[in-house]
């Protein structure tokens, strides 16, 4: 069975840091390029960065441009989102999910997320 | 950044009945578009990728049409379990991958 399991959450003061992880289990990891979905409270969906299947390529929004950083580490099958100088708009649940093997398109599947509060 | 704008934002429908959803995008993402499935307190499920091909496990009452901007996912006939929030999502232009507002289907 195909398994994003995220951790690395919690409550950050702004221009805090914070580094979150996914783990993947259950198929070839090195073979698919993975992104961060993150969705605030009550809100919608929003793309925060992505990476091809070697970290050869990677991508932002331009609202984090600058602040995050994702990686992946093909033999721990895991991928990692590094966040820096944290805002209050930062705030959500921050999923990993899939893309399919022809490239950076659809997102298949996601992991349950992990909450992320940037707070005084 | 393409936008996507997806219409209603809400749509009451009574089960067994049809459900007809909207997306728009500003510019043309070809067929480059993507439907997901979410439940209250779980992960996004994909539905359509393609703007029209079902993926893995998905019933056929769900159907997807369109190319360009405008694109429309259809459920035949709703069941209990459709009811939930349905998103569009176009990957034409990465990194610039955009997701619409959401179209919440509820019970009428």
């Amino acid at each position: 069975e195909v398994q994003l399991v995220e951790s690395g959450g919690g409550v950050v003061r702004p221009g805090g840091s914070l580094r979150l992880s996914c783990a993947a289990s259950g198929f070839t990891f090195d073979d698919y390029g993975m992104s961060w979905v993150r969705q605030a409270p009550g809100k919608g969906l929003e793309w925060v960065s992505g990476i091809n299947w070697n970290g050869g390529s990677t991508g932002y929004a331009d609202s984090v441009k600058g602040r995050f950083t994702i990686s992946r580490d093909n033999a721990k099958n895991s991928l990692y989102l590094q966040m820096n100088s944290l805002r209050a708009e930062d705030t959500a649940l921050y999923h990993c999910a899939r893309h399919p093997l022809r490239g950076a398109a659809e997102f298949d599947p996601w992991g349950q997320g992990t909450l992320v509060t940037v707070s005084s | 950044e393409i936008v996507m704008t997806q219409s209603p934002a809400t749509l009451s429908v009574s089960p067994g009945e049809r459900a007809t959803l909207s997306c728009r995008a500003s510019q043309s993402v070809s067929s480059n578009l993507a439907w997901y499935q979410q439940k209250p307190g779980q992960a996004p499920r994909l539905l359509i990728y393609g703007a029209s091909t079902r993926a893995t496990g998905i019933p056929a009452r769900f159907s997807g049409s369109g190319s360009g901007t405008e694109f429309t996912l259809t459920i035949s006939s709703l069941q209990s379990e459709d009811f939930a929030v349905y998103y569009c999502q176009q990957y034409n232009n990465w990194p610039r991958l955009t997701f619409g507002g959401g179209t919440k289907v509820e019970i009428k």
